[in-house]
């Protein structure tokens, strides 16, 4: 299997707090992106990094990419009750005759409390 | 419109039946996903067409047999399900460049075999 792992598998946070999820993958990629999805619902998309660029800010949102290490990194800064969800980080290989292959982590189940 | 839908929200079906699910998308996207998502798991591709043409078939059963009859429409065809295919049914929509975009997502199909 491709599939990437994510740990923590389950991170319970309060309000306001800080939030970091790692991802890990095991073949070369041409971007790495994450994605949130609330429970039983589809996949919204968060951000994107390519594999030539190492950080990356959206927002509350900061993403890290080491390729050397096959590893990222999502941090979501001051946490909200409204940030309760699965996030997926997804490695894009690339396919030819068109579209992209992703390949999805194993996710973490991220609960902010009030 | 950055939307994709899907339609039945909920099916239901036996294993004799022949049902099927349809995703649309009017963003002009040229590549288009089915993926299956179990319960507490990533979402794996099952599909991938691109310009209408189907580029990857990730091994999947022959119960299941996609369709694009044009680039804004994207079926599943269902018949003789087992009860181990019950899941969320995603459909996702890009464009047809490999790398560098992102997936937008529908809200799914929550199919269950009885």
């Amino acid at each position: 299997s491709q599939q990437g792992e994510e740990d923590p598998q389950a991170l319970s946070i309060q309000e306001g707090e800080n939030a970091t999820m790692n991802c890990s993958y095991k073949t070369s990629i041409n971007n790495l992106q994450w994605y949130r999805q609330n429970s039983g619902r589809g996949l919204v998309h968060l951000i994107l990094i390519r594999s030539n660029e190492r950080e990356k800010h959206s927002g509350r949102l900061r993403v890290t990419l080491d390729t050397s290490k096959k590893s990222s990194s999502l941090l979501i800064t001051a946490s909200r009750a409204a940030d309760t969800a699965s996030y997926f980080c997804a490695t894009d290989a690339g396919i030819t005759g068109g579209g992209n292959k992703l390949t999805f982590g194993t996710g973490t189940q991220l609960k902010v409390e009030l | 419109d950055t939307e994709v839908t899907q339609t039945p929200k909920h099916l239901v079906m036996g294993m004799t039946n022949k049902k099927s699910l349809k995703c649309e998308q009017h963003m002009g996207h040229r590549a288009m996903y089915w993926y299956k998502q179990k319960a507490k798991k990533p979402p794996e591709l099952m599909f991938v067409y691109s310009y209408e043409k189907l580029s990857i078939n990730e091994s999947v059963p022959s119960r299941f047999s996609p369709e694009c009859p044009n680039s804004s429409l994207l079926n599943l065809h269902l018949h003789a399900l087992q009860p181990e295919d019950s899941a969320l049914y995603l459909c996702a929509s890009s464009q047809d460049r490999s790398g560098l975009f992102r997936q937008y997502f529908g809200p799914g199909t929550r199919l269950t075999v009885t």
